[in-house]
């Protein structure tokens, strides 16, 4: 079965530099999550959209926008980076939000690695 | 507020051997989801099982089970027949039904001792 797909896997920066990462969802899957893991940390929400538009927002810092596209993908802009910001970011989709049942299903995340 | 506590961040067991991970939240809500989550040394995190607050029964899936103690807010998970693979970081999530927001825990590092 098709999966979530993160891309790039691996992201290597420098200070105050930009980043972009990119998910695609699951087929058909309309909602889409972002989660941030520092390292040794729990995986902490930053944001999430359905059908395009924002749907929940969490600890996403001001530097950070995100937004999904037309064909439901979805890609996190992150400006200014920090040292800080090196962590694991997960992308998670789902088949609809806003009901009990719907599930999220992680991709394989993208480490980025801020020096 | 919503939080996970888990309160062993390490844990060992033999291989063929049953292991027993804790896990408690704090909650008002009344519709909401438990999960457990494993995340192995390639990081991803894959879902173990999960439990819907309002179902009484516990959740079971093949060598994995869990107890769901509601009124405790309690929900540990039982590995039976420990396996090499099961070694990984296990986290103990919650979800309000409805919302978009997984809260996890801080983790338990499981080791499997050959």
């Amino acid at each position: 079965a098709a999966g979530v797909i993160q891309s790039p896997r691996h992201l290597i920066k420098e200070k105050r530099e930009t980043a972009t990462l990119k998910c695609y969802p699951i087929p058909r899957h309309d909602t889409v999550y972002w989660y941030q893991q520092g390292p040794g940390q729990d995986p902490q929400f930053l944001i999430s959209f359905y059908e395009k538009m924002q749907s929940d927002k969490g600890s996403i810092p001001d530097r950070f926008s995100a937004q999904q596209f037309s064909d439901y993908h979805s890609e996190l802009n992150m400006s200014s980076l920090e040292l800080g910001d090196s962590a694991l970011y997960f992308c998670a989709s789902s088949l609809g939000r806003g009901t009990s049942e719907y599930e999220q299903y992680f991709g394989p995340g993208t480490r980025l690695t801020v020096t | 507020a919503q939080t996970v506590t888990q309160s062993q961040p390490e844990m060992s067991v033999q291989e063929a051997e049953t292991v027993t991970l804790s896990c408690t939240y704090d909650t008002s809500e009344s519709d909401y989801y438990l999960f457990w989550y494993k995340q192995p040394p390639s990081r991803q995190m894959i879902l173990v099982i999960r439990q819907e607050a309002y179902k009484q029964q516990n959740a079971t899936e093949n060598r994995f089970s869990v107890n769901f103690q509601k009124a405790a807010k309690s929900f540990s998970l039982k590995i039976s027949d420990s396996q090499l693979g099961d070694a990984a970081m296990y986290f103990c999530a919650y979800r309000v039904g409805g919302d978009d927001k997984i809260i996890f825990g801080k983790g338990t590092r499981l080791h499997i001792l050959p």
